[in-house]
């Protein structure tokens, strides 16, 4: 059964900094891996999908790395700003025939003023 | 274009009463999704439909909950009788279609969720 865990739970920077969330998944033989955004109330937000094959995803300030076989995936945010206060979730797509998604608890991260 | 519109937006119930959940997909969506997402923990599926047939359905307490989407568009998640465990966010979610797989720019669409307090 596939396992996500996402460290740290909860993450409170200054703004300005650089800061790395971290995804790791216990079964390498994945399809795919995303990135969501949930803010306080609202749905899920899509951040970045980086498919089995690729090794990252770049998005403005976000950069998602994938490293299927030691079963990790990392979110990168440059310049964080208070807007980017959220919980960030990483979720995992077994296999192409499968679109059941397995997800992480969530990092909730915190940019102060 | 319109979002994955949910109603209601809240629910507080008592335990053993029964409720329903509404969700009306981005349109020309014929993947349908329900997640529960329990209070600090990610969401999980309970149900997958594509147009009004159902896909996955593994995770589905189908002794209370049951769900339908007819006529491939709205769709609604009921719970009956609902448990103080049922307590959490219900979030619909809807995709292009299943046979293009899972692309960044089709990918899911969430809607705000439902937040049901069993009581």
């Amino acid at each position: 059964k596939q396992e996500v865990t996402q460290i740290p739970a909860a993450l409170s920077v200054p703004e300005g900094e650089n800061l790395v969330l971290n995804c790791s998944f216990t079964d390498s033989a994945i399809y795919n891996l995303q990135w969501f955004r949930q803010d306080p109330g609202k749905g899920l937000t899509s951040l970045l999908l980086i498919q089995s094959s690729q090794r990252e995803q770049t998005s403005g300030r976000l950069n998602a790395s994938l490293d299927k076989s030691s079963g990790r995936s990392t979110l990168y945010i440059a310049a964080s700003q208070p807007g980017d206060s959220a919980t960030y979730l990483c979720a995992v797509r077994p296999g192409a025939g499968s679109y059941q998604l397995t997800f992480g608890k969530g990092t909730k991260l915190s940019v102060i003023p | 274009e319109a979002g994955v519109a949910q109603s209601p937006r809240y629910k507080i119930i008592e335990k053993r009463q029964s409720v329903a959940f509404w969700c009306n997909p981005i349109s020309g969506h014929a993947t349908l999704y329900w997640y529960q997402q329990i209070l600090g923990q990610g969401p999980k599926l309970l149900i997958q439909f594509q147009n009004n047939g159902v896909v996955d359905d593994s995770q589905l307490p189908k002794d209370r909950f049951s769900a339908e989407r007819l006529k491939g568009v709205d769709s609604t998640l009921k719970i009956q009788p609902a448990k103080l465990e049922d307590s959490a966010v219900y979030l619909c979610a809807s995709s292009l279609d299943l046979g293009t797989g899972w692309r960044e720019d089709y990918g899911y669409t969430f809607g705000s969720g439902t937040r049901l307090t069993v009581v």
